[in-house]
């Protein structure tokens, strides 16, 4: 079965570092997401690619948050430097979209971030 | 807020009952998904429904769309302990944005 692998699927680190999650979408899939889920916030879309544009990132903190797709099987979500709020689990998402079609999106198992 | 309103946020009923999830929205949609999280992992698509459509079904799922209000229920059938998640109601408004619901969290009871 083709999945959505995001690593690491675990991260603690301290305040003021450097966090990179990295996400592998299904291959062919030409969109790709970013959500953060929060048990306040719920699921809030911080990004997401066509073709490896990137399309809206209006859901992110730009001072802090950077997401980028280097290539095809690629999708990268930074944070620098981390804050204890931005604890939560960090969803990939990919899909299929052309014209007014689009797939379901395929999730990965997520990274859960902790910042002390 | 960039979710859209899902009532109930909790519900719990007895094996065997039917369960049904409400999903209201703002904007106008190409389309609405539903979706489940178990509990530690990812989302999974579960269902469908364009604009176009009114009703649609999969297995024990049926989801209804109505449009003029602005508002999508998922109905499981003939619950099961193993249907115990949360689920969420997901719209793409233009430009492939998907923004989900806040979810509705379902127990099952044996």
């Amino acid at each position: 079965d083709a999945r959505v692998t995001q690593t690491p699927r675990h991260k603690v680190t301290e305040m003021g570092q450097e966090v990179t999650m990295r996400c592998q979408p299904i291959l062919g899939h030409n969109t790709v997401f970013w959500y953060r889920q929060t048990m306040m916030q719920g699921l809030e879309l911080l990004a997401y690619f066509r073709n490896r544009a990137p399309l809206d990132d209006s859901g992110m903190p730009k001072d802090r948050f950077s997401a980028e797709m280097p290539d095809a099987t690629l999708a990268t979500l930074k944070i620098q430097p981390s804050e204890p709020r931005d604890s939560a689990v960090y969803f990939c998402a990919s899909g299929f979209t052309e014209g007014n079609y689009n797939s379901p999106l395929h999730f990965g198992n997520g990274t859960r971030l902790t910042v002390t | 807020s960039q979710q859209g309103e899902e009532d109930p946020q909790a519900l719990s009923i007895q094996e065997g009952e039917n369960a049904t999830m409400n999903c209201s929205y703002k904007t106008s949609i190409n389309n609405l998904q539903w979706y489940r999280q178990n509990s530690g992992r990812g989302l999974v698509h579960l269902i469908l429904i364009r604009s176009n459509e009114r009703e649609k079904h999969s297995g024990r799922l049926r989801v209804t769309l109505d449009t003029s209000k602005k508002s999508s229920s998922l109905l499981i059938t003939a619950s099961r302990a193993a249907d115990t998640a949360s689920y969420f109601c997901a719209r793409r408004s233009s430009a492939s944005k998907i923004i989900f619901g806040s979810g509705t969290r379902l127990s099952i009871r044996p």
